[in-house]
């Protein structure tokens, strides 16, 4: 079946830094990713759409200058938390879609800023 | 109200049991419906995809769509306690290249 692979399953980084987390598609190419956030034990909120050759979608609420996306390619997307603060922790996970498949998740990257 | 409710639980099971989790939406454009199943700090696992109305089975899993009622169901035969997890719903209006909408999720519990 359909792989998303995602990396760094874990990363901790100092408040002000910043965070690269990557999303390929390993099976099947990819022309739309997406990232969602998700908090303890609730469900996944959609925060952007990322779109391979152009510019992400951005959900209503979501800092497009925190958080940076880039699809450079059909099996690659990369979401870089900016400047992360404490309040960014939270586990971040990524999807993409093989044709009439279903929607396939990566394994989710926890983001803990101290 | 959302566009997608679903019954947080949590549902405790004695093993071997039948499992029936649910979730009612009010969108009727949607089309393609979906269960997850979320283990703790792991990305969703899909576990069976449907297209508009109809059952779908797969192993100890069956999905229902009933469009008509804006409801599905998936059911889980000789449920184990390895199926202890949370269990998502989640529908689109298309099978690609559009978000999908979660309902908020069951935790469901298997006990030995």
């Amino acid at each position: 079946g359909a792989v998303v692979s995602q990396h760094p399953s874990w990363v901790i980084c100092k408040s002000g830094t910043s965070v690269k987390i990557e999303c390929r598609s390993l099976d099947f190419q990819a022309t739309t990713m997406f990232w969602y956030r998700q908090f303890p034990k609730q469900s996944l909120m959609l925060m952007a759409t990322s779109n391979e050759g152009s510019k992400a979608t951005y959900e209503q609420g979501v800092e497009k200058d925190k958080f940076l996306i880039n699809h450079a390619s059909l099996t690659l997307s990369t979401l870089t938390v900016t400047s992360a603060h404490p309040e960014d922790s939270s586990f971040y996970i990524c999807s993409a879609s093989p044709w009439d498949s279903g929607y396939t998740f990566g394994s989710g990257t926890r983001l803990t800023v101290v | 109200q959302k566009e997608v409710e679903q019954d947080p639980g949590p549902l405790s099971v004695p093993e071997g049991a039948i499992v029936s989790l649910n979730c009612t939406y009010s969108n009727s454009a949607f089309q393609y419906f979906m269960w997850y199943r979320q283990y703790s700090r792991k990305g969703p696992e899909l576990l069976m995809y449907t297209y508009s109305s109809g059952n779908k089975e797969d192993g100890r899993f069956t999905a229902q769509v009933d469009k008509s009622s804006k409801y599905i169901s998936l059911f889980i035969r000789d449920s184990q306690p390895s199926d202890s997890a949370t269990y998502l719903c989640a529908m689109s209006l298309n099978n690609a290249g559009n978000m999908l909408t979660f309902g908020g999720g069951t935790r469901l519990m298997v006990k030995p």
